[in-house]
């Protein structure tokens, strides 16, 4: 039972462009909201989160949007940039879960 | 300030055997959660120990086992490894909860052949 789903396994984008990466989630419980951004041989790191009482939060070139009547979060970096090359994990909880649920990730490639 | 280390790194093991792995939290983190990462499955929640206590357990086996010292420090045991137990495993620290912003190690890429 995947809670979390990234749809789409890789995307491509040339450098300078919008990167546009999707999540969706089936749980109505859910109340807060993480993309993680992983590079081979390292661990995930914290890119940006957002609560379920927003409906977008930005930080420099990342920008979340959340769409709870669709159950649907996505992830905007603008411009992409060939560093952004990695693969991109989106992760949700409630409180009362007490855990993180991570979707299968994205794989994303920026070309110069 | 150090973060989160884990050993090995490369682990190759046979089938049937047993495997531990080792996770150091940054200093002053209490919670440490483990998960398995397979293509197309995404990070697979294993489970997660606040002050030597598991306080929350994920979809697996009861072959996958782990425990927390007192210095926060945790392992991760794996039984009877099967060929789908073929993964990397990776370890997060976190303040005091598994929800907080985690912060992960570069993982254990185990092997079963």
């Amino acid at each position: 039972d995947q809670q979390v789903k990234q749809n789409s396994p890789s995307l491509s984008v040339q450098e300078g462009r919008i990167s546009i990466l999707n999540c969706d989630y089936t749980n109505s419980m859910f109340d807060y909201f993480l993309w993680y951004k992983k590079y081979p041989a390292e661990g995930p790191t914290f890119l940006i989160s957002i609560s379920s009482i927003k409906d977008k939060n930005e930080d420099g070139r990342f920008t979340v949007f959340l769409n709870k009547s669709a159950k649907h979060l996505s992830l905007h970096i603008v411009p992409s940039q060939p560093g952004d090359s990695a693969v991109y994990f989106c992760a949700a909880f409630y409180n009362q879960g007490g855990k993180l649920i991570f979707g299968q990730g994205t794989e994303l490639s920026v070309k110069p | 300030k150090a973060g989160v280390t884990q050993t090995p790194r490369y682990l190759i093991k046979t089938r049937g055997q047993q495997v531990t792995l080792s996770c150091s939290p940054i200093s002053g983190h209490r919670s440490v959660s483990w998960y398995q990462q397979t293509p197309g499955q995404g990070l697979q929640f294993l489970f997660e120990y606040f002050s030597e206590t598991q306080r929350n357990k994920g979809n697996f086996p009861g072959r996958f086992s782990g425990r927390q010292f007192s210095n926060s420090r945790s392992e991760m045991n794996v039984s009877t490894l099967e060929l789908g137990d073929s993964a990397l495993y990776l370890c997060a620290s976190s303040l005091f909860s598994g929800t907080d912003t985690q912060y992960f190690g570069p993982g254990t890429r185990l092997t079963v052949l």
